[in-house]
């Protein structure tokens, strides 16, 4: 199994332009989730999905960011416009959709806004 | 709200010593709790967790954790640190009836020669 696979793994880009990020859920999953992870913030949860359902956008810093699953193993997140504070490495986790089960990380994308 | 508190951003150990990383968590119900590790540039990767049944869990690369109700705490040890656990560690609950993880922190670990 390749594991969660997200692309790109670095985004450089600037203030005002469209980022979309992707994950690949590991196949069987049915729970897919967003992070943030920065100095300041910490990880945060965004937004997770189950059975391709939002279940809790809480975490959603604001409008301009949106989270899609348009089939039971993609996912994207895309920030529109960016700005200089979206810059974080953001993970997306999959797993089964019990609380006990684990949450397997892909490697992160790095997105810097300019 | 569910909170995890980690005590120290920073451990320093050396090589051979004990490592001790501390998590406690705020529930009247207790959660399901996690430990995960973060190496550099790299996404997190379970370490142990706790679901129910014996409250001493082992986990990968000679780690263990202890659940003490009592004290809602679920601290993370390893008896003889080696270099290769420097890494950033996350104490994290799932409440349960949710698949939400709330995680620590983290506490970032050094390891001397």
């Amino acid at each position: 199994d390749a594991g969660v696979i997200q692309s790109p793994r670095h985004e450089v880009t600037e203030m005002g332009q469209e980022v979309t990020l992707r994950c690949k859920l590991i196949s069987g999953h049915n729970s897919l989730f967003w992070y943030r992870q920065t100095m300041m913030r910490g990880l945060e949860l965004l937004i997770y999905f189950n059975n391709n359902v939002p279940i809790d956008d809480s975490g959603m810093p604001e409008d301009r960011f949106s989270a899609k699953m348009p089939n039971a193993s993609f996912s994207t997140l895309k920030i529109q416009p960016s700005e200089p504070r979206d810059s974080a490495v953001y993970f997306c986790a999959s797993s089964l959709s019990r609380s006990t089960d684990t949450q397997y990380f892909g490697p992160g994308t790095r997105l810097t806004v300019l | 709200a569910q909170s995890v508190t980690q005590l120290g951003s920073h451990v320093s150990v050396s090589e051979g010593a004990l490592v001790l990383l501390r998590c406690n968590y705020s529930s009247s119900v207790p959660p399901y709790l996690f430990w995960y590790v973060q190496y550099p540039n790299q996404g997190l990767q379970l370490l142990l967790k706790y679901t129910t049944g014996a409250t001493l869990v082992k986990g990968i690369n000679g780690f263990e954790a202890e659940f003490k109700k009592s004290e809602t705490s679920f601290h993370l040890t390893k008896p003889s640190a080696h270099m290769s656990d420097a890494a950033e560690y996350f104490c994290a609950v799932s409440p349960l009836n949710t698949d939400k993880l709330i995680f620590g922190t983290g506490t970032r670990l050094q390891v001397f020669p």
